[in-house]
């Protein structure tokens, strides 16, 4: 089955730098790739995606890039913010059984220093 | 909100205990999704629901079990509870069985067993 790695899992930056979070997956087949963001207390929530067929893909300070020949993806946060500190979590697609599921990485716990 | 509803938020109980989470989906989404976070596991596949439907297992014990009623609810029960089992359950859900559209997860249920 699909094995996600994620690193690092904690990360501290200085408000205005950057981050990068970097995931493996293990399944070719697999051709989804979304991140979440999880903040204390509440449930994970999607912040972008990306699909196979793009390398990729940016939303105004967030961009999320796909190589999949070397299976891995990784997610770039840039002019970092503190309202950025949260746990997020990379997950690649599935196929399974005549429907799909996401399996998860362990998350990266993301503080930005004011 | 993200319009996935789960209750309850918080659930108290003691070893060999039974309990019931809840989870109603996002209007206009068949399939229902269980994740069980875990402070060193990560967001951990549980079991998927499609119309009603059981579509794919994770690693769910079989003290645990659920169900998706035909008003598309879906009920998670565990049983004969440990200590172990104390973690967050989320609940998420999406438009059809596959994920290349992400999921909604709900804000979770946090069991604590004593």
């Amino acid at each position: 089955g699909e094995n996600v790695e994620q690193h690092p899992s904690t990360l501290s930056v200085q408000e205005g730098d950057s981050a990068v979070i970097k995931c493996t997956y293990s399944d070719s087949a697999s051709n989804y790739f979304p991140w979440y963001k999880q903040e204390l207390g509440k449930g994970p929530q999607l912040i972008i995606d990306i699909r196979s067929n793009v390398g990729e893909k940016k939303d105004q300070r967030i961009a999320v890039t796909l190589n999949k020949t070397a299976k891995h993806f990784s997610l770039h946060i840039t002019e970092t913010q503190p309202e950025d500190s949260a746990v997020y979590f990379c997950a690649a697609s599935l196929a399974q059984g005549g429907s799909e599921k996401l399996v998860f990485g362990k998350g990266t716990k993301l503080t930005v220093n004011p | 909100d993200s319009g996935v509803t789960q209750t309850p938020k918080h659930l108290i109980t003691a070893t060999g205990q039974r309990v019931t989470l809840r989870c109603s989906p996002r209007s206009g989404d068949l399939s229902v999704y269980w994740y069980q976070q875990s402070l060193d596991q990560g967001l951990q596949f549980l079991i998927q629901y499609y119309n009603g439907e059981e579509r794919a297992k994770g690693n769910i014990l079989e003290r645990f079990s659920a169900q998706q009623f035909p008003d598309l609810h879906s009920e998670l029960n565990l049983s004969s509870l440990e200590l172990g089992d104390s973690a967050l359950y989320f609940c998420a859900s999406s438009v059809d069985g596959w994920a290349n559209y992400g999921y909604t997860f709900g804000s979770g249920t946090r069991l604590t067993v004593v």
